[in-house]
């Protein structure tokens, strides 16, 4: 079956620009999770929906971040009025919930590259 | 603060030896630690998963082994291959089953 897509695959914009990000997970995937990462470095935590709970947001790195999971399905991470240091890659994943206190692997996206000039 | 600390330096082996890949993690009790590939360009890939209560875990050519006294996992290939180059992520997972840290990876390269 299809895997978690992501688009665009690459973003260039400008400095102060809003920028929109969004993430197809796997059907039936009820987790879904936003990350961030930078060259050379791990991948940070930006915010995770579970089902039709609130979302954990404790990661966004500002309040210009936001993201928002439609219909539980479709998730839109965006950035706005965007600098240089936003330029990442940013991975969606998505996992089905624990059942029976298992935790459930994530799926990852290939990306989008986002560039601030 | 929690913090995952991989081996900042590449590890270059020789194919068929083992490679072995150190984790350690401090201000954290995780219920899970996972290992993930990535190659270059795309998203990490899960490998395996082992839980706090377990000591080791193997896949195939994988090993796995959780210390939670030291607060460390090694990850072990056997008979790398050079299709085993690539960066390997180790990453936490809380109580909770959601949040999860990772660390920045280790690059690991197989020369045949």
């Amino acid at each position: 079956g299809a895997g978690v897509s992501q688009s665009p695959s690459n973003k260039v914009t400008e400095k102060g620009k809003d920028v929109e990000l969004r993430c197809d997970p796997i059907s039936g995937h009820t987790a879904l999770y936003w990350y961030r990462q930078s060259l050379g470095q791990g991948l940070e935590f930006l915010i995770y929906f579970q089902g039709n709970s609130a979302p954990d947001k404790s990661g966004l790195p500002s309040d210009r971040f936001s993201a928002e999971r439609t219909g539980g399905s479709v998730s839109t991470l965006t950035i706005q009025r965007t600098q240089q240091e936003d330029s990442a890659v940013y991975l969606c994943a998505s996992s089905l919930l624990p059942a029976g206190g298992l935790y459930n692997e994530q799926f990852f996206g290939p990306g989008t590259r986002l560039t601030v000039l | 603060s929690q913090k995952i600390e991989q081996n900042s330096e590449a590890l270059n082996i020789q194919e068929g030896k083992t490679a072995t890949l150190t984790c350690n993690y401090t201000n954290y009790s995780p219920a899970y630690l996972q290992w993930y590939r990535q190659d270059p360009g795309r998203g990490p890939v899960f490998l395996l998963l082992i839980r706090e209560n377990e000591k080791e875990k193997r896949k195939e050519r994988l090993k796995v082994t959780f210390d939670t006294t030291l607060k460390q996992s090694l990850f072990h290939i056997t008979a790398s291959q050079p299709a085993d180059s690539a960066t390997y992520l180790c990453a936490l997972v809380g109580t909770g089953g959601f949040k999860t840290i990772f660390g920045a990876g280790t690059r690991l390269f197989v020369k045949a």
